[in-house]
């Protein structure tokens, strides 16, 4: 069984405007960490965010942040006042800690397109 | 964080021969992994670079194929041996300094013919 599912293969936004990532996962780890990450044209891979299933608040950086729902197994991604910069591919990764296992499984990733 | 860098950032090859890829963190990491993407898709962990000894290879890949060197704490290479086009793809070095945090290095874009 897939561990990250991102139904969202492509997704348009109008600049400025906030847009919503959608990520999902299974794990029957009590303990373990979710990841976003963009990948522009360029293909480098960048660290965008992380999420603790410990953490009690929700992760911010920036204009990114994390809408994590424990009991649904969510945790999209919220990029708030899009800019033309924002298109790229993003992943969400999970890192199951259980077995001090540092390896991050990845979802199929979504197109986010900025439109000006 | 970490600063991450790759050698060679891209490379032609011909079939069947074989390229070594070089990862350097500017800071001594327990893990180091490797990573590929294969064209259009997300990405694969290869194995685990494990200084010292062997590397954990996932399901799927392995040594004689992908050989990786791991000689200290911060330098790691990776070999494709033996290349196909369907060889062709990014290669990727990642480290996690910390539990909460991962990151990764430029990549190395692979075009086998």
């Amino acid at each position: 069984a897939q561990k990250i599912t991102q139904t969202q293969p492509g997704m348009f936004v109008q600049e400025k405007e906030a847009v919503t990532l959608d990520c999902t996962y299974d794990t029957s780890d009590p303990s373990y960490g979710l990841f976003w990450y963009k990948q522009p044209s360029s293909g480098e891979m960048i660290f965008l965010i992380y999420q603790g299933s410990y953490d009690q608040q929700n992760a911010t950086e920036g204009r990114y942040s994390l809408n994590f729902q424990k009991a649904r197994k969510s945790a999209n991604l919220v990029i708030s006042a899009s800019q033309l910069g924002d298109s790229a591919m993003y992943f969400c990764a999970m890192r199951e800690v259980g077995g001090s296992n540092y390896k991050l499984t990845f979802g199929k990733g979504t197109l986010l397109t900025v439109n000006p | 964080s970490a600063v991450i860098s790759q050698k060679p950032s891209r490379d032609i090859c011909q079939r069947g021969t074989s390229l070594t890829i070089q990862c350097q963190v500017d800071s001594q990491v327990t893990m180091m992994f490797w990573y590929r993407q294969q064209p259009g898709q997300s990405l694969t962990l290869i194995a685990t670079a494990n200084q010292g000894s062997e590397a954990t290879y996932e399901s799927g890949f392995v040594i004689d194929k992908f050989p990786i060197s791991r000689p200290n704490l911060t330098f790691s290479t990776l070999t494709v041996s033996n290349m196909s086009p369907e060889d062709s793809s990014i290669y990727l070095c990642s480290v996690p300094p910390h539990l909460d945090e991962q990151f990764f290095g430029p990549g190395t874009r692979l075009t086998v013919l």
